[in-house]
C-alpha cells in the first residue's frame, strides 16, 4: 500500500521560502508511471493544484504560482520536495502531496495526511 | 485555465434521501472529470473517475454522469457517514482544477 508523508516547518516568516518534503513508502518513485503532485488547501477553502514532478525530473507548475515554485525529486531517498519562495499570508494553507494515477496522471488516489503551513512573523 | 463551478455550495438532506450535486466546466472537458469526498481534517478521497466510473471499494450508492461541460454527482441514499464536502476536478487541460466544493450535511 502506497503511503505519502509530508514534513517540514509549520511556520514560515513572510518573504521567506516554504520548504516541504514528501516521503513515499510502499512504492518507488523511480519505477515511473506516476506524476507526483503538490496540492494545497487554504483554510476553509477549496483545493489548488501546485504542480507535479516525474521521476525523470520533468515538472509542470500551475501558471498562477510558476514564478515562485520549484519541485524536485530525490529518487535515492524516495522523496520529492516543494519550495515556494517569497511567501505571504496568502500562502497559509494545508499542503498535501499526492500521487497522480490513471492514464491521465491526475487521478489522485494516494495522498499524504496534509501539513498546515502558517505564514506569519 | 478551465474554471469549475459547483452547485449548490451546501445542502442539508435526511438519511435515505437522494442527493444531487452539479459541476460545470468553463469549456468542453469531454469526460475528464473526477469526484472527491473530503471529511474534516482528512485528505480528499477519489470516488468517481472519468465522470462515471466508480473507484474500487467505493459504495455503489455513489454515481456520476455527464460529459462536455455539465456533470452530475449523485448519492442515491444518503448515509450518516456521507457527511463531507464533495469536489469535482477536471483534468482535460493543465493545470488540473477543482471546483469550490459542496458541503453535505444531515438534516
Amino acid at each position: 500500500q502506497v503511503q505519502l508523508q509530508e514534513s517540514g516547518p509549520g511556520l514560515v516568516k513572510p518573504s521567506q521560502t516554504l520548504s516541504l518534503t514528501c516521503t513515499v513508502s510502499g512504492g518507488s518513485i523511480s519505477s515511473g508511471g506516476y506524476y507526483w503532485s503538490w496540492i494545497r488547501q487554504h483554510p476553509g477553502k477549496g483545493l489548488e493544484w501546485i504542480g507535479y514532478i516525474y521521476y525523470s525530473g520533468s515538472t509542470y507548475y500551475n501558471p498562477s504560482l510558476k514564478s515562485r515554485v520549484t519541485i524536485s525529486v530525490d529518487t535515492s531517498k524516495n522523496q520529492f520536495s516543494l519550495k515556494l519562495s517569497s511567501v505571504t499570508a496568502a500562502d497559509t494553507a494545508v499542503y498535501y502531496c499526492a500521487r497522480g494515477d490513471g492514464y491521465s496522471g491526475y487521478d489522485f488516489i494516494y495522498w499524504g495526511q496534509g501539513t498546515l503551513v502558517t505564514v506569519s512573523s | 485555465d478551465i474554471q469549475m463551478t459547483q452547485s449548490p455550495s451546501s445542502l442539508s438532506a435526511s438519511v435515505g434521501d437522494r442527493v444531487t450535486i452539479t459541476c460545470q466546466a468553463s469549456q468542453d472537458i469531454s469526460n475528464y472529470l473526477n469526484w472527491y469526498q473530503q471529511k474534516p481534517g482528512k485528505a480528499p478521497k477519489l470516488l468517481i473517475y472519468d465522470a462515471s466510473n466508480l473507484e474500487t471499494g467505493v459504495p455503489s450508492r455513489f454515481s456520476g454522469s455527464g460529459s462536455g461541460t455539465d456533470f452530475t454527482f449523485t448519492i442515491s441514499s444518503l448515509q450518516p457517514e456521507d457527511i463531507a464536502t464533495y469536489y469535482c476536478q477536471q483534468y482535460d487541460n493543465l493545470p488540473p482544477a477543482f471546483g469550490p466544493g459542496t458541503k453535505v450535511d444531515i438534516k
